[in-house]
């Protein structure tokens, strides 16, 4: 079975200093590994993603994800947080082993203090 | 504008009636998904549909189902409403059955059920 995990519920990190919101997955064969942000009121919008190739990902908005297979994460990180950037972020895996559906994690709510 | 378009926008109704969701894919795309959103529940995956035919279940419900049409949108049936099942419901498509792109989301239906 496939599986997400994002341990933090809450990260709180100042404008202007890099961000990192954590995802660890869980797939018995290769990943497919996405990052999706959720603005208020909103539906779920496309950062990035990982299917194969460089470890580093760079996607919308200036962020950046780094696979690591090895410790099965999937971090998210951007070098310069900026207060518009508060929002919800889910990290999603779909195992190309497993069915065409994706599993998203619990989410990850970012908040940018000016 | 994701592309997606979901109807209605807000939903509130009385326990033990039932409503209707709509979702209209992203021109071009085959398969919709169904999500639920809820505080305590997180993203959770209900049903997908691909090209008239369902794909794939999640954790639905019996008293809900789905169904999508020749044009290819669908419809969420949601029965016996209960006060648990207020929540954010997401739909979602993308081009083929087994895509690597990810999924495009609309800006989902809030339904309260009072």
């Amino acid at each position: 079975a496939q599986s997400v995990a994002q341990p933090e519920d809450q990260v709180n990190v100042a404008e202007g200093n890099p961000l990192t919101v954590k995802c660890t997955y869980s797939v018995s064969g290769n990943p497919y590994l996405f990052w999706y942000v959720q603005y208020p009121n909103r539906g779920l919008q496309f950062l990035l993603k990982y299917i194969t190739g460089d470890n580093l990902v760079k996607g919308s908005y200036g962020f950046e994800a780094e696979f690591n297979k090895s410790q099965t994460s999937f971090h998210l990180k951007k070098p310069s947080a900026l207060v518009s950037d508060s929002a919800l972020y889910f990290c999603a895996v779909r195992d190309d082993n497993y069915g065409q559906n994706f599993v998203f994690g619990p989410g990850t709510r970012l908040s940018v203090l000016p | 504008d994701s592309g997606v378009t979901q109807t209605p926008k807000h939903l509130i109704t009385a326990t033990g009636q039932r409503v209707t969701l709509r979702c209209s894919p992203r021109s071009g795309d085959l398969s919709v998904y169904w999500y639920q959103q809820s505080l305590d529940q997180g993203l959770q995956f209900l049903i997908q549909y691909y090209n008239g035919e369902e794909r794939a279940k999640g954790n639905i419900l019996e008293r809900f189902s789905a169904q999508q049409f020749p044009d290819l949108h669908s419809e969420l049936n949601l029965s016996s409403l209960e006060l648990g099942d207020s929540a954010l419901y997401f739909c979602a498509s993308s081009p083929v059955g087994r895509e690597v792109h990810g999924y495009t989301f609309g800006s989902g239906t809030r339904l309260t059920v009072v």
